[in-house]
């Protein structure tokens, strides 16, 4: 399978825990994208990642998230000190740089449950 | 600031009818693209359609086109002849600026297609 891959598909946490997301994205993509999506809501945009760097992140993301993609390749999302409100679907997404439309490959997403 | 609209919740087409999916958007920005996504029940998010702020005349992807209307502000999606298949969550999404990777997404629509 050659699309993007998230791990684990699901996850049951305790309030206070930390948790920790893996991405990895279509091997030649340089660009990563990671969202957060709730019931009945679109994506929201959390962070993107260009090569290694992170170079836009949103004001959704609290000091409690931080995300990482050493060498560039696969992504991890982890948040501390998990609330209920954290619990939601986190998408990633891959693109490759390039002119036009950045289209945007999703993966199957980690659903997070906070209880 | 940047915001996408999507008016109608769910809708309900004929197979093989054509159906059009609304969106409108809000940005001062001059340079912009605006995307639709597809989500059908497995989750996974599928891209369909790019346009272009600069681009002249309307996309066009096999049974997708996106009928752009700039001073308007909209970027409806069409989809001709209606397939089983179509049945899906429909997103709009604007890239929010050039030079930019951050992207914002409507709340969608609920598409359902009858036999």
């Amino acid at each position: 399978d050659t699309g993007v891959s998230q791990n684990p598909r699901h996850k049951i946490t305790k309030r206070g825990q930390n948790v920790t997301f893996r991405c990895d994205p279509i091997s030649e993509h340089n660009r990563l994208y990671w969202y957060r999506q709730t019931l009945g809501q679109g994506p929201e945009f959390l962070t993107y990642f260009q090569n290694e760097a992170q170079l836009e992140k949103s004001r959704l993301l609290s000091d409690r998230f931080s995300a990482e993609r050493p060498k560039g390749s696969f992504s991890t999302l982890e948040i501390q000190r998990t609330e209920q409100g954290d619990s939601a679907m986190y998408l990633c997404a891959s693109s490759l740089r390039g002119t036009g439309g950045d289209e945007q490959f999703f993966g199957p997403g980690t659903r997070l449950t906070v209880l | 600031a940047q915001k996408i609209t999507q008016t109608q919740p769910g809708m309900f087409v004929q197979e093989k009818e054509a159906v059009t999916l609304d969106c409108t958007y809000d940005t001062s920005d001059q340079s912009y693209g605006l995307f639709w996504y597809k989500q059908p029940s497995s989750g996974e998010m599928i891209f369909l359609i790019y346009q272009g702020s600069y681009d002249e005349q309307n996309a066009t992807e096999g049974r997708y086109s996106l009928n752009f209307q700039k001073a308007r502000k909209s970027a409806n999606l069409v989809i001709s002849a209606s397939q089983l298949g179509d049945s899906a969550m429909y997103f709009c999404a604007m890239r929010e600026k050039a030079g930019t990777y951050k992207y914002i997404f409507g709340t969608g629509t609920r598409l359902k297609v009858l036999a």
